[in-house]
């Protein structure tokens, strides 16, 4: 089974630009998660979406950062404009909410992102 | 104060030893626990998963909770090379977001 799928893997930007990072959940899950991880702070929630509709958003920096699930199968997460200090890994992870796994939540390989 | 405090190690260990990694926290709502393992340049993947009190055991892993202290445990026991990597201790009051722990890394030498 094809697991959480995340692209780009890497990208470096030059600070200013956009980034958007892409990912598809599992099939058949139906709550979507971005997190962040630094060294510094580890892994912080972004945003989660339940059933394509967002939860909760507290953990977004700032109005730079802003992210949609149009579909049940992809969601964007967008920096706009990019810093050096949005330099981080970024994670999907996706969970289906009901069922005997309700908390076991999947995580893509990650995007690295470096802003120059 | 974070809600949630691990030891970033590193932590490094002989080929057979027992290891034993920890956190400790702050919100006493937390009702689910969890230990995901993080190999580098991977996402993590959950390893145990306990809710409310109590220890569980898979193999050479055991998580223990232990709520009136605000304190779990992961032990690995006969500890393998493959072992070494970077393990986060994650919690949740209700089954949606979990907050991480930073993570301990780990390295068994042989």
């Amino acid at each position: 089974d094809a697991g959480v799928i995340q692209s780009p893997r890497h990208e470096v930007t030059e600070m200013g630009q956009e980034v958007t990072l892409r990912c598809k959940p599992i099939s058949g899950h139906n709550s979507l998660f971005w997190y962040r991880q630094t060294m510094m702070r580890g892994l912080e929630l972004l945003i989660y979406f339940n059933n394509n509709v967002p939860i909760d958003d507290s953990g977004m920096p700032e109005d730079r950062f802003s992210a949609k699930m149009p579909n049940a199968s992809f969601s964007t997460l967008k920096i706009q404009p990019s810093e050096p200090r949005d330099s981080a890994v970024y994670f999907c992870a996706s969970r289906q909410l009901q069922g005997g796994s309700g908390n076991t939540i999947y995580f893509g390989e990650g995007s690295w992102l470096t802003v120059v | 104060q974070k809600e949630v405090e691990q030891d970033p190690g590193p932590l490094s260990v002989p080929e057979g030893a027992i290891v034993s990694l920890n956190c400790t926290y702050s919100n006493s709502a937390f009702q689910y626990f969890m230990w995901y393992r993080q190999y580098s340049r991977k996402g993590p993947e959950l390893l145990m998963y306990t809710y409310s009190s109590g220890n569980k055991e898979d193999g050479r892993f055991t998580a223990q909770v232990d709520k009136s202290s605000k304190y779990i445990s992961l032990f690995i026991r006969d500890s393998q090379p493959s072992d070494s990597a970077t393990y986060l201790c994650a919690m949740s009051p209700r089954t949606d977001k979990l907050i991480f722990g930073t993570g301990t890394r780990l390295q068994v030498f042989p």
